[in-house]
């Protein structure tokens, strides 16, 4: 059964790095998101994507974060510079066609900002 | 700004025990998702309603729908251990955006 993918799982970094995480989503999709869960927290979205283009973003979304689909395949969220407040998991979804469908998640890739 | 609010937020209980999660949400939408949430993995989807009056049924689980209430609920039948896990509901804001509420964080003890 196809499935979104991530990378890396965990990935650590120190306060002010840049960072890119990469989700791969299913083959025939075509809307893609970024959301985000603090730990013990609910998820909250950050942005959706379709078209090539930005649909939707959230106030978190700042010019921090930017999104990408550099090829046909691969969706990355990039932070720019990093802060402790954006240590969280952070899952991609993706989703075939929008009205109703439902969005499939990425197993999650674990940002640890020190 | 749509708010979704579910009720409650922890709950223990014992195998063989029925129960319900509540799912409350501010303004109209049509399209209701429940998730699950193992600790530490991602999101499950369970059930997608996408109407008013809709019902599913999946094993011990159904979920409901009322659209005028605006209220889904998550029923649990005959509970057993396997269904301990995080329940999110979710609402559409907009066709592409989920409001998540906070979690049902069910323990079911043996």
């Amino acid at each position: 059964e196809p499935e979104v993918t991530q990378t890396p799982s965990h990935q650590v970094t120190q306060m002010g790095q840049e960072v890119i995480l990469r989700c791969v989503p299913i083959s025939n999709h075509l809307y893609f998101y970024w959301y985000r869960q603090i730990l013990g927290q609910k998820v909250e979205f950050l942005v959706s994507f379709y078209n090539n283009e930005i649909s939707e973003k959230s106030e978190i979304f700042d010019d921090q974060f930017s999104v990408e689909r550099p090829d046909g395949s691969n969706f990355t969220l990039k932070i720019r510079s990093t802060k402790l407040e954006d240590s969280a998991m952070y899952f991609c979804a993706s989703e075939r066609e929008s009205a109703g469908n439902e969005q499939f998640f990425g197993p999650g890739t674990r940002l640890t900002v020190l | 700004e749509l708010k979704v609010e579910q009720n409650p937020l922890f709950l223990s209980m014992q195998e063989g025990k029925n129960y319900t999660i509540y799912c409350n949400y501010s303004t109209t939408s049509d399209r209701l998702y429940w998730y699950r949430q193992d600790p530490g993995k991602s999101l499950e989807s369970l059930f997608v309603l996408l109407s008013n009056g809709a019902v599913k049924q999946e094993g011990r689980l159904m979920a409901s729908l009322d659209t005028k209430a605006r209220l889904s609920t998550l029923h649990i039948t005959a509970a057993v251990h396997d269904l301990s896990a995080t329940y999110f509901c979710a609402v559409d804001a907009s066709p592409q955006k989920l409001v998540f509420g906070q979690g049902t964080r069910l323990t079911i003890n043996p």
